[in-house]
């Protein structure tokens, strides 16, 4: 079963613009990691957030987490075609072991040239 | 260093029949997680081995089994093919006690 949901399923934006996705779980969380997919192929790691952060930041990317609200946010700033993928949040439920992580169901950007 | 590594990279298979995925984790890593995609869903966590055992699963039948190698490669075996089976098997290797997960390309599996 899918942990969270990533808001909006689908974003097109242009080009220098930013792009903020939404991630909501559900259940208490050691921490929350955010994944690029190019066109169905392998996940690439963006970023990771514990639960006694905040916010993190990494080089264009920002990411917020509420532990109180249960949701994150990814922020993608001057964005580039390049960005063109599918997002996913993923979160490592606490009382489990390491790296059994449960997904969202992705946001796709589409960043126009 | 190479990065993990999955094969094969498109599999074609009848109902019925068994499929096994092979994967090889990234240099130094000992702990492997495998996932199921299938399209336009995010990744479910099938199960994970550490020192060539399953560690934790996740809701998947028993038709789903793996194995762990003394060199930390993988093998997931799926029998008794279904057209639901239909997915993008993804191989992620990680160190046990880190956070971080390094994926594959991924092998693409359809079921006729």
């Amino acid at each position: 079963s899918q942990q969270g949901e990533e808001d909006p399923q689908a974003l097109s934006i242009q080009e220098g613009e930013n792009a903020t996705m939404n991630c909501s779980y559900k259940t208490s969380i050691n921490n929350l990691q955010w994944y690029r997919q190019n066109s169905g192929r392998g996940l690439v790691h963006l970023i990771l957030i514990r639960s006694n952060e905040r916010e993190k930041h990494s080089g264009r990317l920002r990411v917020t987490l509420d532990t109180s609200k249960k949701s994150s946010s990814l922020l993608i700033t001057a964005s580039r075609a390049a960005d063109t993928a599918s997002y996913f949040c993923a979160t490592d439920p606490r009382g489990g072991a390491t790296n059994k992580l449960i997904f969202g169901t992705g946001t796709l950007l589409a960043v126009q040239p | 260093d190479a990065g993990v590594t999955q094969s094969p990279t498109h599999l074609i298979k009848t109902r019925g029949q068994q499929v096994t995925l092979r994967c090889s984790p990234k240099s130094g890593h000992d702990t492997v997680s495998w996932y199921q995609q299938a399209l336009g869903q995010g990744p479910q966590f099938i199960f994970q081995y550490y020192e060539e055992e399953e560690r934790q699963r996740g809701n998947f039948p028993d038709r789903f089994s793996g194995h762990q190698f003394p060199n930390y490669s993988s093998e997931l075996n799926v029998n008794a093919l279904l057209l639901g089976d239909s997915a993008l098997y993804l191989c992620a290797s990680s160190l046990v006690l880190e956070e971080t997960q390094y994926f594959g390309p991924g092998t693409r599996l359809l079921v006729l």
